[in-house]
């Protein structure tokens, strides 16, 4: 079965200092990545998505970047925080055509 | 106006009662998503549809695609349905399917 894994659930982090944040998946191949992002009190919104190793699509222009190093392996990236940045930052897979979506369990994000 | 509108923004139930849960979009879709968001979070996709009608356990997921126009249903609402439910739509011809969210429902369902 596919599975999804995200860490950390939650992290504290002073303005100006580096973020990663990971993503992995089990159980399927060449997947579509997305990393989301729900800011307080505001809906969801999609920051980055991959439809294959190498390939970065950014919907929003913002401090952050992402990369695929691997097939099933999805990490966002931020040189120097904001206190913008603060939010619940998802991650969630999809088989193009297939079974849907699926969503990591999310990381909560403060900026301090 | 966003892509994805969803109605209402709060609802407040009885446990027992029906639930409505309504989303139109403006854009043409492959697949609309219902998601259902716990207080901690964590989203969990609870359908996928692109044409009738899906049914799992007390929930029902209506779409018409002419129309526009998805429905959420929850028969006999409990308060573990309390939580946010949104609707998300993905874009057609789009090979990254990327979701257009609406802003979402939070229903609470009371004792």
């Amino acid at each position: 079965s596919q599975t999804i894994h995200q860490w950390p659930a939650t992290l504290v982090q002073p303005v100006g200092s580096p973020l990663s944040l990971e993503c992995t998946v089990e159980g399927t191949s060449n997947p579509n990545l997305y990393w989301y992002r729900q800011a307080a009190g505001r809906g969801l919104q999609l920051l980055f998505y991959s439809v294959g190793i190498g390939q970065i699509s950014s919907e929003v222009p913002q401090n952050l970047s992402a990369s695929r190093p691997q097939d099933r392996q999805f990490i966002l990236s931020s040189k120097k925080l904001l206190l913008s940045d603060s939010g619940f930052y998802l991650c969630a897979w999809s088989d193009y055509g297939g079974r849907g979506y699926t969503f990591g369990s999310g990381t909560r994000l403060t900026v301090v | 106006k966003n892509e994805v509108e969803q109605s209402p923004q709060n609802l407040t139930a009885q446990e027992g009662e029906f639930i409505t849960i309504n989303c139109s979009y403006s854009v043409g879709i492959s697949a609309l998503h219902w998601l259902q968001q716990h207080p901690g979070g964590g989203i969990v996709s609870l359908f996928m549809l692109s044409s009738g009608k899906k049914k799992h356990g007390r929930l029902i997921a209506t779409i018409n695609i002419q129309e526009k126009h998805s429905s959420l249903h929850i028969t006999a609402s409990h308060p573990r349905d309390s939580a946010v439910y949104i609707c998300a739509a993905v874009s057609e011809p789009d090979r990254s399917e990327k979701l257009v969210f609406g802003k979402g429902t939070k229903l609470t369902v009371n004792p």
